[in-house]
């Protein structure tokens, strides 16, 4: 069975500051996708970035960068120089083929709240 | 604008009472999805649908039932018999393929009184 499991509940920063948020994951599959959504509090959960099991090359998107690490079960999330405006809900999740159908596991989320 | 629209955003339900949950998207996607979200439990899958007139049950379908007579439509109805049904609902979309990523509405947030 697939699990993801974010041990962050909530984060509290001060703006400017550097934060990680955890990502671990399991699955038997050897062909599985990871992505990153971030839930601001109008709701709507807003796509941030995916990978793939056989892409372990890191990404840095301007402040944002992923570290996916197979060997540790691993994909974490960085922001750099956080702002106000990064204060949300950010959910790790597992996307794999289960019976034909695309079965997605969502951690419980971090909750990150940037300090002015 | 392509997308996802939930309806309403806020709705009230007396116990006992069912509820329809509106979704429709414009995105074309084949594959639909309910999922519920409670305080630090995360996103929990209800029902998903990969074509018209098909569906399954996700990991808490209990109390709950969908129909997929469109495309673009999915509706989700809360029955009486979901004993704990005050929570918030988010629906999504996508294509059918697992690398692709979901496009969610902005959710409706049911309580019954």
């Amino acid at each position: 069975a697939q699990k993801v499991t974010q041990a962050q509940t909530e984060i509290s920063v001060v703006e400017k500051e550097d934060v990680t948020l955890d990502c671990v994951y399991e699955t038997r599959d050897t062909t599985y996708y990871l992505f990153w959504y971030k839930q601001p509090p109008s709701g709507e959960l807003v796509f941030l970035i995916r990978r793939n099991s056989f892409d372990e090359q890191n990404e840095i998107s301007g402040r944002y960068s992923w570290n996916f690490q197979k060997s540790t079960s691993s994909f974490n999330f960085t922001i750099t120089a956080s702002q106000v405006v990064d204060s949300a809900v950010y959910f790790c999740a597992l996307s794999e083929r289960s019976g034909g159908y695309q079965k997605v596991t969502f951690g419980t989320g971090t909750k990150l709240q940037v300090i002015p | 604008d392509g997308g996802i629209t939930q309806s309403p955003k806020y709705l009230f339900r007396k116990e006992g009472q069912n509820v329809t949950l509106s979704c429709e998207q414009n995105l074309n996607h084949d594959a639909m999805y309910w999922y519920r979200q409670d305080p630090g439990q995360g996103l929990r899958l209800i029902y998903y649908s990969q074509i018209v007139n098909d569906f399954q049950k996700g990991d808490i379908a209990e109390g709950y039932s969908v129909s997929r007579e469109k495309k673009e439509s999915f509706p989700l109805t809360v029955t009486s018999a979901q004993k704990n049904p005050t929570a918030f609902y988010l629906c999504a979309s996508s294509t059918p393929r697992p690398n692709t990523e979901a496009f969610f509405g902005q959710g409706t947030r049911l309580t019954v009184v």
